[in-house]
């Protein structure tokens, strides 16, 4: 069935940087693509990129491009998401979700329990 | 970009009773449209993909319907446990994936 869990909740100071763990187990790593989504406080849902977990092709939307990277550990089956010159407003819960399909035009069928990431002087 | 709109925002509704929420895309995602549930503090769950389809484990209390810009989520029999947020997302015209903000289902 499968399972994604991720990296315990940050503390940063506004500049810094955070780099998040996506641990996958259960099912084939590279045969599914993982995204990050995030959440802040209140709010709704946040697409920021889409890595390949068989090449490590990237997408990430506009708004994160040159902020935002994305790596996999096919030996670990673990996916990163590092985001950096962190602000106030990247305060949120942030999410992988896995791909559903062998390429992105499937939903998100497992999600990871999501990591609290707060940005604060 | 596609931008997903999502009616009501806030809908209340008496335990037993059926639910309706709408997500209008602004350009036709053919049915390339899923639906997830979230309570608070917990992931999003994939409820309905393909527009009709229900996600593994998903009752069947639970249906969708639509195709281009028109779609629905139905509840036919509230119970306590489906209160909740639903999103929407389409996954048509990737990228970006895109999500509407939001239904909150409450208790009336």
């Amino acid at each position: 069935q499968g399972q994604l869990v991720q990296s315990g909740g940050e503390l940063k100071k506004p500049g810094a940087s955070v780099k998040v763990s996506c641990k996958a187990s259960g099912y084939t790593f590279q045969n599914n693509g993982i995204n990050w989504l995030r959440q802040a406080p209140g709010q709704g849902l946040e697409w920021m990129g889409w890595i390949s977990a068989h090449n490590g092709d990237t997408n990430y939307d506009q708004k994160f491009r040159g902020r935002v990277t994305m790596t996999t550990d096919s030996s670990t089956s673990t996916v990163y998401m590092e985001l950096r010159s962190l602000r106030s407003d990247d305060t949120a819960v942030y999410y992988c979700a896995r791909v559903a399909g062998g390429y992105p035009l499937y939903p998100f069928d497992i999600w990871g329990q999501g990591t609290m990431v707060t940005v604060s002087s | 970009e596609v931008v997903m709109t999502q009616s009501p925002a806030t809908l209340s509704v008496s335990p037993g009773e059926r639910a309706t929420l709408a997500c209008r895309a602004s350009q036709s995602v053919s049915s390339n449209l899923a639906w997830y549930q979230q309570k608070p503090g917990q992931a999003p769950r994939l409820l309905i993909y393909g527009a009709s389809t229900r996600a593994t484990g998903i009752p069947a209390r639970f249906s969708g319907s639509g195709s281009g810009t028109e779609f629905t989520l139905t509840i036919s029999s509230l119970q306590s446990e489906d209160f909740a947020v639903y999103y929407c997302q389409q996954y048509n015209n990737w990228p970006p994936y895109t999500f509407g903000q939001g239904t909150k289902l409450e208790i009336k």
